[in-house]
């Protein structure tokens, strides 16, 4: 079974600009999960998807924003990128009500 | 690969020595918890869980003890190899989401 694939594995991103980043989930998991990662602060979550619905929700600003598909496959889109930004960002997906969560390779994003 | 932290706690052993990695953990509420690996431009890796219920929970090389009293987690791998070198982060919760710890580097000195 494939495990979650992230695209694209690496971006560059000038101060303004906007970016998308995409997460295919495993086969059968309807659950993904999208995390930050930094050297100062760690692995902190960005927001959970569930059947194309927010289900939970990190403390991030509003320029973090998410979508889910019907096929489950999901994007997250930052806006106005800071350079603060700049981190790898993490996608994981779950099978429904079940906390073990499989990540992905991450893409890392740096804003210049 | 990739930067995962430029702070962590490190610990190094000696290659088929049992390394024990310790993580404090914050809600007293959390009933699920998580070991997670996570190798140099990869992605974190599912290593073993464990429920409230559990004091310990045992995998291949690896165990998991549990204690909720000074809400303290380890993890326990066996006869420690070179490819076990990662930074390896616990995780809780009481519900959705994961709330993770800031890691420790294991550093397997051959």
């Amino acid at each position: 079974k494939a495990g979650v694939t992230q695209t694209p594995r690496y971006l560059i991103k000038t101060r303004g600009q906007q970016v998308t980043l995409s997460c295919s989930p495993i086969s059968g998991h309807r659950s993904v999960s999208w995390y930050q990662q930094t050297p100062g602060q760690g692995l902190q979550f960005l927001f959970e998807y569930f059947s194309e619905t927010q289900r939970n929700k990190g403390n991030f600003p509003g320029r973090f924003s998410g979508r889910q598909f019907s096929n489950s496959r999901s994007e997250m889109n930052v806006s106005t990128l800071e350079l603060g930004d700049s981190a790898l960002y993490l996608c994981a997906s779950s099978l429904t009500g079940t906390h073990e969560q499989y990540f992905g390779p991450g893409t890392r994003l740096t804003v210049t | 690969g990739e930067s995962v932290g430029l702070h962590l706690p490190t610990l190094s052993v000696q290659e088929g020595d049992n390394s024990i990695i310790n993580c404090a953990y914050s809600n007293s509420a959390s009933d699920y918890f998580i070991w997670y690996k996570q190798e140099s431009g990869k992605g974190p890796q599912f290593i073993i869980d464990i429920r409230s219920n559990m004091d310990k929970r045992q995998g291949q090389r690896v165990t998991v003890l549990l204690n909720k009293t000074v809400k303290h987690l380890s993890l326990q791998i066996a006869a420690t190899q070179p490819g076990d070198s990662a930074v390896y982060f616990c995780a809780e919760t009481p519900n959705t989401p994961l709330v993770f710890g800031k890691g420790t580097r294991l550093s397997v000195i051959a």
